[in-house]
């Protein structure tokens, strides 16, 4: 089956700089990958996401790019702000049902 | 729209108890599944449903059971509960036909003594 890996899992910037977190997967027929955000005691909540067509995304201060050569696919998090301090998982879907495989997950802290 | 809700929020059982921790939607969204989520491990999947009638198994299936019967509800049953199942479980859904999002519950932290 599909297999997600997340680097790093934990990351500290100062506020205004830029966070990256990288992902890799091991199914070329993965065609789906999204991005969710996790505050702590609450739910995740989808931030941005890519499709196995697009090599790039972007959504204000977020940005995803995807290299399926490689397969490995990236969020990038531009003008920190404390408020983007969470959990960051990578996800991605292969075959036609929802059976989507997360990595472990990055806990973002921005310092004021 | 409520979205994706479930119960119990907080769950205590004994080693060996049975329990069924309940979802439902109201997005008539064809694809739901269970998720649980244990410290550095992400969210694995448990069971998923793609239309009321139809499962299978994800990652993790082992010590869980699970029914479609609605398209609404996707309860998950704990057979014989153990230490090894405290976590936190989310439900999930979403819509085969409009984006590939999906939907989280509030979860469910279940601890198993």
């Amino acid at each position: 089956g599909e297999n997600v890996e997340q680097h790093p899992s934990t990351l500290s910037v100062q506020e205004g700089d830029s966070a990256v977190i990288k992902c890799t997967y091991s199914d070329s027929a993965s065609n789906y990958f999204p991005w969710y955000k996790q505050e702590l005691g609450k739910r995740p909540q989808l931030i941005i996401d890519i499709r196995s067509n697009v090599g790039e995304k972007k959504d204000q201060r977020i940005a995803v790019t995807l290299n399926k050569t490689a397969k490995h696919f990236s969020l990038h998090i531009t003008e920190t702000q404390p408020e983007d301090s969470a959990v960051y998982f990578c996800a991605a879907r292969s075959g036609g049902y929802q059976k989507v495989t997360f990595g472990t997950g990055t806990k973002l802290q921005v310092i004021p | 729209n409520a979205g994706v809700t479930q119960t119990p929020k907080f769950q205590v059982l004994k080693t060996g108890q049975s329990m069924t921790l309940q979802c439902a939607q109201d997005m008539n969204h064809e694809y739901m599944s269970w998720y649980r989520q244990d410290p550095g491990m992400g969210l694995r999947l448990i069971h998923y449903s793609v239309g009321a009638g139809i499962t299978d198994q994800g990652e993790v299936p082992n010590g869980y059971n699970v029914s479609r019967s609605t398209t609404e509800d996707f309860p998950l049953r704990l057979l014989s509960a153990a230490p090894s199942q405290t976590s936190v479980y989310f439900c999930a859904s979403s819509d085969r036909t409009g984006g590939n999002e999906q939907y989280f519950g509030p979860g469910t932290r279940l601890t198993v003594t």
